[in-house]
């Protein structure tokens, strides 16, 4: 499809187990980012990626959580010793040069539960 | 510490009514608003935004108001259709950052046949 995709839809880990969260962008989009959406909360920003320029990495909570991309293109999301509080929805979105406030374009998520 | 609030966390109105979905923010710096709606299981699609510049944008069926002075906006639907049920996110970029969306905890629209 055209769309942002995200694998897996669903992750269930137990407490302690490293997870890897894949991401598509739309072909074309430089920019890539990553949100969390816990229970009942809105999206929180992770990390954002725009071409070869060094990312922001503010959003990520703890060292336990890493964000790579590799050719410019797909990304990859690390979570390294999961704990119960890493339950979520982690989206990824991604846009064209984030000149002129572009929207962002969102992937379907990974639900992702820690056990 | 929330920059930016909906605070209703639901709304149910009648097909053919108008929605009214609200939203405040107390970051002056917001510059850029914008307007997502999610399915459940599904990512949030855009669906309008505004710029700080304008008091409203209406896009078919869809307008967002902007008082600045207030820092509230407000997203109106007309006439509501049962497709439009859905969760509602409104978003803001600041000046300082054009790419990190800030959101709210976005609100729940039921539209009844």
């Amino acid at each position: 499809g055209a769309g942002v995709s995200q694998s897996p839809s669903n992750k269930v880990t137990e407490k302690g187990k490293d997870v890897e969260l894949r991401c598509d962008p739309i072909s074309g989009h430089t920019a890539l980012y990553w949100y969390r959406q816990s229970l009942g909360q809105g999206l929180e920003f992770l990390i954002y990626f725009q071409g070869n320029s060094a990312p922001d990495k503010s959003g990520l909570p703890s060292d336990r959580f890493s964000a790579e991309r590799t050719g410019g293109s797909v990304s990859t999301l690390t979570i390294q010793r999961t704990q119960q509080e890493d339950s979520a929805v982690y989206l990824c979105a991604s846009s064209t040069p984030p000149r002129g406030n572009q929207p962002q374009h969102f992937g379907d998520g990974t639900r992702l539960s820690i056990l | 510490d929330q920059q930016v609030k909906q605070n209703s966390p639901s709304l149910s109105v009648q097909e053919g009514r108008i929605s009214i979905l609200n939203c405040d923010y107390t970051n002056s710096m917001f510059d850029y608003f914008l307007w997502y709606k999610k399915y459940p299981a599904e990512g949030p699609t855009f669906l309008i935004s505004i710029s700080s510049i304008k008091d409203k944008n209406e896009d078919g069926r869809f307008t967002v108001f902007l008082n600045k002075s207030a820092k509230h906006l407000s997203l109106h639907i007309v006439p509501s259709q049962p497709g439009d049920s859905a969760v509602y996110f409104c978003a803001a970029y600041s000046g300082g950052s054009n790419y990190k969306l800030t959101f709210g905890k976005g609100t729940l629209l039921t539209v009844n046949p």
